[in-house]
């Protein structure tokens, strides 16, 4: 059975760091590109950041680019996000989820919820 | 990129079919045969329901069709049951890596 499980979100002041993780289980982690995602407060989905297999190639969101960092580490079958220099709009649920390509995500972690406020 | 543009809510009765569109550009809906629907309920992550615009995941019923016209996705549930009163998402690749979503229709089941 696919699982995937995200930890590491919480409550965070503005310009702060976190540093999300997701670990799978139930497929061959190395053979997927892996998303993160996000859903805001109003219910709007997110695409955030994507790597590939290998972890030789990544892609972001125009409002997180510079900002945050997707990293994966096969051996454990965990994807990362590190986020920093946290905005307000950057509050919400965040999912990790398995890409078939193309974006088109099969598989969905329950989320962590980030929030960020003084 | 804008979001995709789908209607904030939609009705039908049991047994009933009801249609859901997911409005872009020849950016994103129109430039690629990528679209894809997520169905989610209260306090659940997302489910994939179509892909690749009218793929269907193995387990998902084929109640759910799906189909694309120029910039404009439409996802069609027919013979409506309860269970399927649930947000849903479209979304489309968009080029450059980049992928985009809907603003989601909250389907309401009479």
């Amino acid at each position: 059975e696919v699982q995937l499980v995200e930890s590491g979100g919480g409550l965070v002041q503005p310009g702060g760091s976190l540093r999300l993780s997701c670990t799978a289980s139930g497929f061959i982690f190395s053979n997927y590109w892996m998303d993160w995602v996000r859903q805001t407060p109003e219910k709007r989905l997110e695409w955030v950041a994507n790597i590939m297999k290998d972890g030789g190639h990544k892609n972001y969101a125009d409002s997180v680019k510079g900002r945050f960092t997707i990293s994966r580490d096969n051996a454990k079958d965990s994807v990362y996000l590190q986020m920093d220099n946290l905005r307000a709009e950057d509050t919400g649920v965040y999912y990790c989820a398995r890409d078939l390509d193309y974006h088109v995500n099969d598989f969905w972690g329950q989320g962590t919820l980030v929030t960020v406020s003084s | 990129q804008s979001a995709l543009t789908q209607p904030p809510s939609a009705s039908g009765s049991p047994g009933q079919s009801v249609t859901i569109s997911c409005t872009g550009t020849s950016s994103d809906v129109g430039g690629y045969n990528y679209v894809t629907w997520y169905q989610q309920h209260p306090g659940k992550a997302p489910k994939l329901i179509i892909y690749e615009v009218s793929k269907r995941p193995s387990g998902v019923p084929d109640r759910f069709s799906a189909s694309k016209s120029a910039n404009t996705a439409s996802l069609t549930v027919s013979g409506l049951q309860a269970e399927d009163e649930a947000d849903y998402y479209c979304s489309s690749f968009a080029g450059a890596k980049q992928m985009v979503f809907g603003g989601g229709t909250k389907l309401t089941v009479l």
